[in-house]
């Protein structure tokens, strides 16, 4: 299984802060990846598909790079909004396998 | 906007077996392949695998082969999850979700999700 070691696990910022989160997938994984933001009791929202094509919708301050295994989502400018927990998922082979979520908490 | 409807919360006993549904609206549900993905309380989210809406073939993962069927019924455009053998560890929220067009693999748009209990 290709494992996704996703880094923070939990961060505290202010609104207005650059936020990045990362995603190192165990072996290559093409641009086969997604960023979800879940926000407690609902479901994950996706952002960020194929790496870095931002999903319809999604505000121009959420972003995704790529560089070999290494895969990163910025946002450029915290707002109160997105405070929540962010997932990359792999879907370049099975099983399918998810980060292990990063929090976002409000400092 | 694309809109997935799942079955409500349940509350089972170890042993038993569960059933979740999940009905799509508002786009050709045999276009798109259904994933489902749980989440246990307070933890990460796993993907269990899919199911090709249009001719059944389903692949799953790994660790829940032997105990997860997945199913359609084209004629109400509803996908089902069945697990049986409930243990404790499944207690959490089942999350149908819907694969992308262009990659089947991809997962777009997520279900508001079922929260299955299991406790004796």
């Amino acid at each position: 299984d290709i494992q996704m070691t996703q880094s923070p696990s939990s961060l505290s910022a202010s609104v207005g802060d650059r936020v990045t989160i990362t995603c190192r997938a165990s072996q290559g994984i093409r641009n086969d990846l997604g960023w979800y933001q879940q926000k407690p009791g609902t479901a994950p929202k996706r952002l960020i598909y194929d790496a870095s094509s931002l999903q319809s919708g999604v505000p121009s301050r959420f972003s995704g790079t790529a560089s070999g295994t290494e895969f990163t989502l910025t946002i450029s400018s915290l707002q109160p909004e997105d405070f929540a927990t962010y997932y990359c998922l792999q879907h370049n082979s099975y099983p399918l396998t998810f980060g292990g979520g990063t929090k976002v908490e409000i400092k | 906007q694309v809109e997935l409807v799942q079955s409500g919360a349940e509350l089972k006993k170890p042993g038993a077996s569960v059933t979740v549904s999940c009905t799509a609206s508002t786009y050709t549900f045999t276009d798109y392949y259904v994933h489902w993905v749980r989440q246990a309380p307070g933890q990460g989210l796993d993907w269990m695998g899919w199911i090709n809406p249009y001719t059944g073939v389903t692949h799953y993962a790994l660790k829940f082969e032997g105990r997860v069927t997945m199913t359609r019924d084209t004629s109400v455009s509803t996908a089902y999850l069945d697990l049986s053998r409930l243990r404790s560890d499944d207690t959490a929220v089942y999350y149908c979700a819907r694969g992308d067009s262009s990659d089947y693999s991809a997962i777009g748009y997520w279900g508001p999700g079922t929260l299955i209990t299991v406790s004796s």
